[in-house]
């Protein structure tokens, strides 16, 4: 079946550091990728997604690359802010099999 | 405002007494799905439906059972509670279940049967 894999966390960064958080997924046929972000109390909300190989997702300085040979996903930002400071997670939609699937979420803590 | 309201926030309840937690959404999206999220888990899908009066189990759809009578309401019902369903709750919806639409969560209901 469809699978999403993170890498683990917790990630602890400093103000205006450089993050990456590493998604890999496998799948049938060609599916949509997303990240959602998740502060602390509420729900998750979506954060940027791809919907074809080589798409360049982007949102509130966080960028995403579909790259369908590595079957990654990797989520980048230049510079953090405290205020980033969430679990992120790594998502699919498979058309072939009409669902979503999940990554179990990566915590990000950013320290001034 | 574009939202999917879960109720309630937070519920302790008892082994075997029965419970609704209930889920709205005002975008007259056609999918909703419920989620729990369990520590080193993620994310798992319990139940889902693509319409009015159309639904399917997700991975773990064991112990709940779910109703999809009107398009902006999906409550999820436990008719006999146990302890392994202590969790985050979490609803939510889409325009259409399709590649490029992503999902609108609610706040989430964190549920503890004792």
């Amino acid at each position: 079946g469809d699978s999403v894999t993170q890498m683990e966390g917790p990630v602890t960064l400093s103000e205006e550091a450089f993050l990456t958080i590493n998604c890999t997924y496998t799948a049938t046929g060609y599916p949509s990728l997303f990240w959602y972000v998740q502060y602390p109390g509420e729900g998750l909300q979506l954060l940027l997604k791809a919907t074809k190989a080589d798409d360049k997702g982007s949102n509130k300085g966080f960028e995403a690359t579909y790259r369908k040979e590595t079957t990654s996903f990797h989520l980048e930002k230049g510079s953090v802010q405290v205020s980033d400071s969430a679990v992120y997670f790594c998502a699919l939609f498979s058309p072939n099999a009409g669902k979503s699937t999940f990554g179990d979420g990566t915590t990000l803590t950013v320290k001034p | 405002e574009a939202q999917v309201t879960q109720n309630p926030r937070y519920l302790i309840t008892v082994t075997g007494k029965k419970l609704t937690v209930t889920c709205s959404q005002n975008m007259n999206h056609e999918y909703m799905s419920w989620y729990r999220q369990d520590p080193g888990l993620g994310l798992r899908q319990i139940y889902y439906s693509m319409n009015v009066e159309v639904t399917d189990k997700g991975d773990v759809p064991e112990g709940y059972k779910v109703s999809r009578k009107e398009k902006r309401n999906f409550p999820l019902i436990l008719e006999s509670p146990s302890p392994n369903q202590t969790s985050l709750y979490f609803c939510a919806s889409s325009p259409k279940p399709g590649p490029e639409y992503g999902y609108t969560f609610g706040s989430g209901t964190r549920l503890t049967v004792v």
